[in-house]
């Protein structure tokens, strides 16, 4: 069966330091692989997706970027935080880019700037 | 690009029937998605409605009505641990067939 690594749970980081937070598949081949972000009060905002290795698309301009070394590995950077950067960081992944598959989401990382 | 709108909150009692609402404008509309989200957790899969009418599930029920752009997700005999924030999201032509999801309502099931 499919499962979904998400780390850290929960970060603490001052403004201005850097992010690296790493989402695994296993159990799947070629994944479409996800970053959302839920700030408090508000909806899943998307902030990359990818279709395969290397491939990355930015759905925001913002001070994030991300990554997709190996096929079942997707990270999430930045070298700056800002403030605006708190909230609860979702990884997801599905079988396919069509519109009927669901997405299955990781544990997500509550991450505070302060 | 897509707009999803859903209450912001409701509250309901234990045993009792609640529906959530939930509307959308999109180009290109494929299908629409429910999921549930406890506190500090992760969505989780309710239901999935691409054609007009009614899916029932257990307690869960979900609807879709295409022309009007209108869904609504049934919960029957409310338990407490049906607190939790209920999330609407649509896939579209438009929108690379990425779930956009709306605000979210959240539900308090009080005794």
């Amino acid at each position: 069966s499919q499962t979904i690594h998400q780390w850290p749970a929960t970060l603490v980081q001052p403004v201005g330091s850097p992010l690296s937070l790493e989402c695994t598949v296993e159990g799947t081949s070629n994944p479409n692989l996800y970053w959302y972000r839920q700030a408090a009060g508000r909806g899943l905002q998307l902030l990359f997706y990818s279709v395969g290795i290397g491939q990355i698309s930015s759905e925001v301009p913002q001070n994030l970027s991300a990554s997709r070394p190996q096929d079942r590995q997707f990270i999430l950077s930045s070298k700056k935080l800002l403030l605006s950067d708190s909230g609860f960081y979702l990884c997801a992944w599905r079988s396919d880019h069509t519109g009927g598959e669901k997405l299955f989401f990781g544990s997500g990382t509550q991450l505070s700037v302060l | 690009g897509q707009n999803i709108d859903q209450p912001t909150e409701m509250t309901a009692t234990e045993g009792a029937i609640v529906q959530i609402n939930c509307t959308y404008q999109t180009s290109g509309f494929n299908g629409l998605f429910w999921y549930q989200q406890h506190a500090g957790e992760a969505p989780t899969f309710l239901s999935y409605n691409v054609l007009d009418g009614l899916e029932e599930k257990g307690r869960f029920s979900s609807f879709l009505s295409r022309s009007k752009g209108y869904s609504y997700l049934l919960l029957k005999e409310l338990q407490m641990k049906d607190s939790a924030s209920y999330l609407c999201a649509v896939t579209a032509s438009g929108g690379s067939y990425i779930p956009t999801f709306g605000r979210g309502t959240s539900l308090i099931v009080h005794p």
